[in-house]
């Protein structure tokens, strides 16, 4: 039973324009978020986060979207530039557990 | 120069054989964990570790053993037990509510 969503395996934006990653989630004791990039071969980095309490967190080109009633959150990239094309993976937390929950990754490809 | 080490990034073995992939930080992280990573699927548990001595079973634990015995160490050992061991694995340390990963070892099992 996957927990942590994200039904989009692959993306193609255009170089400049906005791209949206979206992960659903199921649980409700998930009170924070997380989204890494990963590019082959190596492990993933931190990218950005968001606590259960807020719902959008900006970090330069990076906007994370928390809506907590439908269970979704997204990552925007804007302005996109080639150099972020790779797998994005967004986790949640599982408050009573501490454990991470990863979704199943989406494919971001920005073409110049 | 800190961080997590991983060694060796890629590695391989004979069927039937087990064999140790090391993880070690000098962050100073009390949590340390192990996920393996397949194609077209997510990070998955296998094991984790919230102090030394002490350590839990993830997700997909069937097939690995770990240890816990220092702060810095985690070593997961893939057992021949476990039937499709050839993957990506990655070790990470966790402090409050960020994870760190290592740069992963790739294990292919023929």
């Amino acid at each position: 039973d996957q927990q942590v969503k994200q039904n989009s395996p692959s993306l193609s934006v255009q170089e400049g324009r906005i791209s949206i990653l979206n992960c659903d989630y199921t649980n409700s004791m998930f009170d924070y978020f997380l989204w890494y990039k990963k590019y082959p071969a190596e492990g993933p980095t931190f990218l950005i986060s968001i606590s259960s309490i807020k719902d959008k967190n900006e970090d330069g080109r990076f906007t994370v979207f928390l809506n907590k009633s439908a269970k979704h959150l997204s990552l925007h990239i804007v302005p996109s530039q080639p150099g972020d094309s790779a797998v994005y993976f967004c986790a949640a937390i599982d408050s009573g557990t501490y454990k991470y929950i990863f979704g199943t990754g989406t494919r971001l490809k920005v073409l110049a | 120069d800190g961080g997590i080490t991983q060694s060796p990034k890629y590695l391989f073995r004979k069927e039937g054989q087990n064999v140790t992939l090391s993880c070690e930080q000098n962050l100073n992280h009390d949590a340390m964990y192990w996920y393996r990573q397949d194609p077209g699927q997510g990070l998955r548990l296998i094991y984790y570790s919230q102090i030394v001595n002490d350590f839990q079973k993830g997700d997909i634990a069937e097939g690995y053993s770990v240890s816990r015995e220092k702060k810095e160490s985690f070593p997961l050992t893939v057992t021949s037990a476990q039937k499709n061991p050839t993957a990506f694995y990655l070790c990470a340390t966790g402090q409050g509510t960020e994870q760190y990963f290592g740069p992963g070892t790739r294990l292919t099992v023929t």
